[in-house]
């Protein structure tokens, strides 16, 4: 089936710092989508990605839509300690609407 | 807009009982995702619906978890009888389309003893 290799696992960021995670796949997706997960509470959809080379911002939050449509990449720019939280990719196939989800990267403070 | 609404927040139960987990969807959506959330395997599907009728359950672990949906505003998922293993919080998802972004609700964060 599908995979999704999203790195890193973990980071520490720092405020003011720039953020960058990613993720590739096997095989190829039609829709990339960006989630966050704050602690007890479900996935938040951050961006959507829906055409290869796309580049989408969302406030501090900007991703790409790889050429290959193998990957994606989400980056945050100038982080903020409410950035913390676990950040999933998810990938959605031709097949129709089985996500596909990553592991997760979850971002913590710096002490 | 009030989101997916997921009932109860919390369960904890023995293991051999019934547990029913809650969901509804945001009025006007069309579909709905059961998922299962753990730190060894994350976020995986485990059923999901269009227009109230089961496309796939295919990620359905086992024949002790049954998942319905009567209606457009309502889903359950039921788990009969319960084991420890089944430990995990429970997503329940809801999009427009099949082909739109999932609207996740808070969970249920099941413990079996």
């Amino acid at each position: 089936g599908q995979q999704l290799n999203q790195s890193p696992q973990s980071m520490f960021i720092q405020e003011g710092e720039d953020v960058s995670m990613n993720c590739t796949s096997s095989s190829i997706f039609n829709t990339w989508l960006w989630y966050k997960q704050d602690p007890g509470e479900g996935p938040v959809l951050l961006i959507a990605l829906y055409k290869a080379g796309e580049l989408t911002s969302n406030g501090r939050l900007t991703a790409q839509f790889g050429i290959t449509r193998k990957d994606s990449f989400l980056n945050i720019s100038a982080s903020i300690p409410s950035d913390v939280g676990i950040y999933f990719c998810a990938g959605q196939g031709a097949a129709g609407n089985k996500l596909t989800f990553g592991g997760g990267t979850r971002v913590l403070v710096k002490p | 807009d009030a989101g997916v609404i997921q009932s109860p927040r919390h369960e904890v139960t023995e293991m051999g009982q019934e547990v029913t987990l809650r969901c509804k969807p945001i009025s006007g959506h069309n579909s709905l995702f059961w998922y299962r959330q753990t730190m060894m395997r994350g976020l995986e599907l485990l059923i999901y619906f269009n227009n109230n009728v089961p496309i796939d359950d295919s990620g359905m672990p086992e024949d002790r978890f049954s998942a319905k949906m009567p209606n457009a505003s309502f889903s359950t998922l039921k788990i009969q009888p319960s084991e420890p293993r089944d430990s995990a919080v429970y997503f329940c998802a809801s999009s427009q389309s099949l082909n739109s972004p999932l609207h996740f609700g808070n969970g249920t964060r099941l413990t079996v003893t």
